[in-house]
């Protein structure tokens, strides 16, 4: 069956330290993939997406992923975090069905940042 | 911007009310979803809708029913409240353009029911 998987439950870094947050897809074709973020009291709120192309992919506040078909994984990256990322981030899958589009989100990831 | 509203962001209901949620979109959407949202357990589909008197099942609907009988507005309606419904319910919407798969989101409904 398709599924996302997010490895991390909850991360903690120093404001300024490199992220990384992982996201592994199971799917036979290419997904279009997404990163979400969600803090806290808001709803959701796309960071960036992949479709095709150039397999890495710019987002806002400053946030990146690369795709990597070998691996099956979208991992999004920031080179230097800041207290306020310190959000619930969210890997996202489309799988084009036939009539539709069905998203699957992966389980989330807790970002804590310590000042 | 796209604005996805939703009726209260805070419901305390108890165990065998019928409880509607409201969600309504400004951007002449075709598709919205209704979604739970439980730790460790991401977002989970519950309906979804791609157009007007449209529904189709997600993931998780037992329990729960749908009713978009205009195009911005897609209620979510809990026949009969049972604890274990107890959820942060988020509802989405996205358009049909192509190349438009974003879901924008509401800031989501935090329903108790005791």
């Amino acid at each position: 069956a398709q599924s996302v998987t997010q490895p991390d439950i909850h991360i903690t870094v120093s404001e300024g330290a490199s992220l990384e947050l992982r996201c592994n897809y199971s799917y036979g074709a290419t997904p279009y993939l997404f990163w979400y973020v969600q803090s806290p009291g808001q709803g959701l709120q796309l960071l960036l997406k992949y479709f095709s192309g150039d397999t890495l992919v710019q987002g806002i506040k400053g946030f990146e992923a690369e795709f990597k078909r070998s691996q099956s994984s979208f991992n999004l990256r920031k080179p230097s975090v800041h207290w306020s990322d310190a959000a619930e981030y969210f890997c996202a899958v489309i799988l084009r069905e036939t009539s539709y589009d069905k998203v699957i989100f992966g389980p989330g990831t807790s970002l804590s940042v310590i000042p | 911007d796209v604005k996805v509203t939703q009726s209260s962001r805070y419901l305390v209901k108890r165990t065998g009310e019928k409880v509607f949620l409201e969600c309504v979109q400004d951007m002449d959407h075709e598709n919205m979803f209704w979604y739970r949202q439980d730790p460790g357990l991401g977002l989970r589909l519950i309906y979804f809708s791609y157009d007007v008197k449209m529904k189709e099942k997600g993931d998780i609907p037992e329990g729960y029913s749908v009713s978009r009988e205009k195009k911005e507005r897609f209620s979510l309606i809990l026949e009969s409240a049972s604890t274990n419904q107890t959820s942060m319910y988020l509802c989405a919407s996205t358009s049909n353009l192509a190349g438009a798969d974003t879901q924008y989101f509401g800031p989501g409904t935090r329903l108790t029911v005791l």
